[in-house]
């Protein structure tokens, strides 16, 4: 049971590029959100899913999209990378009401 | 806006002492009042959680004390030890639509020294 794995650990991208931020799950969790940590601002909800096939926005869902085709994973897209976007991203999933369980994280710098 | 407010950022405690962490919301809407530690280079974990409905949880050296007249809520560590240095993370949720969403303060970063 690895419960919830991210990757990559580390990733640097040049302003304009694009990449997707792995999230996986094996704990059959309904549901699943992505934050970004930056220093003095806590943790702010991006995107969530309640289920595959639903996702919904966050606080700061500006520059990124999701989708959740399986249970089991909830991918993060950055379309077109910004400096603003660097950043550490982390995933966490739960039951509907539970505890929320997080990955390890992703460190993302853009330059 | 931040919803969850937090503080102080940084404390430093010696070995054995009391460690204070306080938060303050806004919504009265938050029905679940978790609070994180997270080490360097991991993820959030939960620590102790409580609901409005009582004034105070134990868990062996963690407290929570929360007052719903005054929306606030403290996290208290007796005996702090040097394995307790982290970040400390309050957050609170609310039930919107089917799902549970949390609002985090903005962390405290905790040492304790020997």
């Amino acid at each position: 049971n690895a419960g919830v794995t991210q990757t990559p650990k580390f990733q640097v991208l040049k302003t304009g590029q694009s990449m997707t931020l792995q999230c996986a799950q094996d704990m059959n969790h309904e549901y699943m959100s992505w934050y970004r940590q930056d220093p003095g601002m806590g943790l702010r909800l991006i995107h969530y899913s309640v289920g595959a096939g639903i996702t919904d926005q966050g606080e700061v869902p500006n520059g990124y999209n999701v989708s959740r085709s399986t249970t089991e994973d909830f991918p993060l897209r950055l379309l077109s990378a910004a400096p603003s976007q660097t950043s550490v991203y982390f995933c966490a999933s739960s039951t509907q009401h539970g505890t929320q369980y997080f990955g390890p994280g992703t460190r993302l710098t853009v330059l | 806006q931040q919803q969850v407010k937090q503080s102080p950022q940084s404390l430093i405690v010696q070995k054995g002492g009391i460690s204070i962490i306080n938060c303050a919301y806004e919504n009265t809407a938050f029905d679940y009042f978790p609070w994180y530690q997270q080490f360097p280079g991991k993820g959030p974990a939960l620590l102790i959680a409580i609901r409005p409905d009582v004034s105070e949880k134990k868990e062996g050296r963690f407290t929570i004390s929360f007052n719903k007249s005054a929306k606030q809520f403290s996290l208290h560590i007796m005996d702090s030890q040097p394995g307790d240095s982290a970040t400390y993370f309050c957050a609170a949720s609310m039930v919107t639509g089917t799902a549970s969403k949390l609002t985090f303060g903005t962390g405290t970063r905790l040492q304790v020294t020997l």
